[in-house]
């Protein structure tokens, strides 16, 4: 079974430009979540989505935003792009939770992103 | 809200020793998940165990078990004999209703073998 994919594995890019991420989660996987991971916040939670409906958000400006497909892949966009997001952005998915049985996440490779 | 709270920044084990990885967290939730994931230099979360907040029996995978402490709110992570390649950053985190399942991980531990 093939794991959680995510392109493009390494950006640059500068600022004021904008970007868009790719994950396609492991096949059956119906959540995928987004996370930025830097030295000084640690791995910040982005935003979830389930269905094509975003389920949960974090604390990030409109800048950031996502999208999921009907075939559970997803992206996720950064517009106005600023030294301060260079990061390494992290996708998660898991299968539907239910009940009080807790799904893990797998999480893709990643990807850096270097804002000059 | 939830939290988790990891108070060692940074640990050293001789390599075949065991050692233990703390994490504490916070819910007011009755149903929940912990979880502990490694991340290696390379970057990739890696997941390593599962515990159930009504699970009576501590979680095991291999090397790793978790010892679960419900009153306490502590989900500590041992890994035994420990290997050269368990080098890396270990983060647990958690998952409950209230919260809409959302993950909630902590600030991470970075664990370096010694030979």
């Amino acid at each position: 079974k093939a794991g959680v994919t995510q392109t493009p594995r390494y950006l640059i890019k500068t600022r004021g430009q904008q970007v868009t991420l790719s994950c396609s989660p492991i096949s059956g996987h119906r959540s995928v979540s987004w996370y930025q991971q830097t030295p000084g916040q640690g791995l910040q939670f982005l935003f979830e989505y389930f269905s094509e409906t975003q389920r949960n958000k974090g604390n990030f400006p409109g800048r950031f935003s996502g999208r999921q497909f009907s075939n559970s892949r997803s992206e996720m966009n950064v517009s106005t792009l600023e030294l301060g997001d260079s990061a390494l952005y992290l996708c998660a998915s898991s299968r539907f939770t239910s009940g009080v049985s807790y799904n893990e996440q797998f999480f893709g490779p990643g990807t850096r992103l270097t804002v000059l | 809200a939830q939290k988790i709270t990891q108070t060692q920044p940074g640990m050293f084990v001789q390599e075949k020793e065991a050692v233990t990885l703390d994490c504490t967290y916070d819910t007011s939730d009755q149903s929940y998940g912990l979880f502990w994931y490694k991340q290696p230099s390379s970057g990739e979360m890696i997941f390593l165990i599962y515990q159930g907040s009504y699970d009576e029996q501590n979680a095991t995978e291999g090397r790793y078990s978790l010892n679960f402490q419900k009153a306490r709110k502590s989900a500590n992570l041992v890994i035994s004999a420990s290997q050269l390649g368990d080098s890396a950053m270990y983060f647990c985190a958690m998952r409950g209703p209230n919260t809409g399942n959302q993950f909630y991980f902590g600030t991470g531990t970075s664990l370096t073998v010694i030979p």
